[in-house]
């Protein structure tokens, strides 16, 4: 069964600090990896994805690991901004007959100043 | 033009309404989706059309009917809901399945 783990489930920091949110899944088989951001009653907006074969890409101050041996992937946010207060979406697409999106449950970013 | 374009934004309707969602898109994608989200819940797959041919639906009730009239347009044409149905509605579009998905802004449904 496809699923995707997302920690921590809410995380709140002050405003300049940075951040590490995590993600586990069990897609296979497994096409590509998308983190997304989703701000209350909006449509989520891409911020990088990744196929199998990469291990890391950035988007100004985001930027996303994945590990496709161990199934982990990674957002890292630096320097954090108030405009950055979000859900963090990790989304996983299967391949081969398991063409789905399998969406996270997201982790709840609070930056506060 | 990366946009998927969603109207309305907001749409109240009674139960013994018909109303239509609409979902535009400019970007020559031939993937189009229907996502629902209720609130602090991941989206769920409603509808895929790939090439203006509906490919997947997951088991949605039939008071939700998908139309896709060209390749720039998605429908949902709702009749008949019930009070749970109240959700975020999202559009979704990607060059092919598999490829970066674009999501539109939503339309907050809520029946009454």
């Amino acid at each position: 069964k496809n699923q995707v783990e997302q920690s921590p489930q809410s995380l709140i920091i002050l405003e300049g600090k940075n951040c590490t949110l995590q993600c586990n899944y069990t897609v296979s088989p497994f096409s590509n990896l998308r983190w997304y951001k989703q701000d209350t009653g909006r449509g989520p907006v891409s911020l990088t994805i990744m196929t199998f074969s990469e291990n890391t890409k950035s988007n100004g101050r985001y930027t996303a690991t994945l590990d496709a041996d161990t199934k982990q992937s990674s957002l890292h946010i630096t320097a954090s901004q108030l405009s950055d207060s979000a859900s963090y979406i990790c989304v996983a697409w299967g391949n081969f007959g398991n063409e789905k999106l399998t969406f996270g449950t997201g982790t709840r970013l609070t930056i506060i100043p | 033009d990366t946009e998927v374009t969603q109207t309305p934004k907001h749409l109240v309707m009674g139960m013994t309404n018909k109303k239509s969602l609409k979902c535009e898109q400019h970007m020559g994608h031939r993937a189009m989706y229907w996502y629902k989200q209720k609130a602090k819940k991941p989206p769920e797959l409603m509808f895929v059309y790939s090439y203006e041919k509906l490919s997947i639906n997951e088991s949605v009730p039939s008071r939700f009917s998908p139309e896709c009239p060209n390749s720039s347009l998605l429908n949902l044409h709702l009749h008949a809901l019930q009070p749970e149905d109240s959700a975020l509605y999202l559009c979704a579009s990607s060059q092919n399945r598999g490829t970066e998905a674009f999501f539109g802004q939503g339309t907050r449904l809520t029946v009454v």
